[in-house]
C-alpha cells in the first residue's frame, strides 16, 4: 500500500531550465513533508520540507508547494544545473508517531 | 557523531550465511529508521525503533530479518541465511523523535551495500 507516490520515474530538463518534480499521497493524516536527494552510491540527503500549515516553502533555488485538497505536492528547481541530476524522494510523516513514507522516486537528468 | 554511521560499508556474503549491518545514530537521535534500496527500486522500509522499543516492524521482509537496538543508541539488522533477493543498500537513518518540527528530519547514513553471492 503505497501511501506516497511519485509517478513519473525519470525526468530530463535543460539546463537553466525549470525542473518541477510530483508527488501525490493518500493519507490525509499526514502532516509534514520532505524532499530528499540522493546520489548514486551515497544515502539520501534532506533539501528542503514544508509543514502542513503552509502551501509555499523556499529556499534558494529550490520551492516546494503543497496542495493539501489534492494532496499534492510539487518540487520546483529552478534555474536546473547539471548537478542537480540525481534521484530525488519525497517523503511524508502523520500528525502521530515518527514514521516517515517515502515515494519511489524520480530520476531527475539536467542536460548541459 | 556528526553524522549516521553505517557499517560494513560494504559486505560481499555467500548465499545462506548470515550477516550484521550496523547503524550508529546521531547523537540524542531517539528515533532510527532502516530501510532498503535494491537496484532500480525505491526506498523500501523495514523497521523503526522509538529509544529501545520498534512500534513498527511491518516492513521486516520475512522471519529472517531482525533488528535490535540498544541502550538508545546503536542498532543491529541482522539477516539469517541470506538469499540473492536480499542484495542492496541498507539505509539507516535518524531523527530527534517526537513531535514537534524539530523531530521531523531524518538523517540517512550513506548505507551498506550487501552483495549475496
Amino acid at each position: 500500500d503505497q501511501q506516497v507516490k511519485q509517478n513519473s520515474p525519470s525526468l530530463s530538463v535543460q539546463e537553466g531550465r525549470i525542473s518541477i518534480l510530483n508527488c501525490d499521497y493518500t493519507n490525509s493524516m499526514f502532516d509534514y513533508f520532505l524532499w530528499y536527494k540522493k546520489y548514486p552510491a551515497e544515502g539520501p540527503t534532506f533539501l528542503i520540507s514544508i509543514s502542513s500549515i503552509k502551501d509555499k516553502n523556499e529556499d534558494g533555488r529550490f520551492t516546494v508547494f503543497l496542495n493539501k485538497s489534492a494532496k499534492h505536492l510539487s518540487l520546483h528547481i529552478v534555474p536546473s544545473q547539471p548537478g542537480d541530476s540525481a534521484v530525488y524522494f519525497c517523503a511524508a510523516r502523520p500528525n502521530t508517531g515518527n514514521q516517515f513514507y517515502f515515494g519511489t522516486g524520480t530520476s531527475l537528468t539536467v542536460i548541459p | 557523531g556528526a553524522g549516521v554511521s553505517q557499517s560494513p560499508s560494504n559486505k560481499v556474503t555467500e548465499k545462506g550465511k548470515d550477516v550484521e549491518l550496523r547503524c550508529d545514530p546521531i547523537s540524542g537521535h531517539t528515533a532510527l529508521y532502516w530501510y532498503r534500496q535494491s537496484l532500480g527500486q525505491g526506498l523500501e522500509f523495514l523497521i523503526y525503533f522509538q529509544g529501545n522499543s520498534a512500534p513498527d516492524k511491518s516492513g521486516l521482509p520475512s522471519d529472517r530479518f531482525s533488528a535490535e537496538r540498544t541502550g538508545g543508541s546503536v542498532s543491529t539488522l541482522t539477516i539469517q541465511r541470506t538469499q540473492q533477493e536480499d542484495s542492496a543498500v541498507y539505509l539507516c537513518a535518524s531523527s530527534l523523535g517526537g513531535q514537534g518540527i524539530h523531530g521531523n528530519t531524518i538523517y540517512f547514513g550513506e548505507g551498506s551495500w550487501l552483495t549475496v553471492v
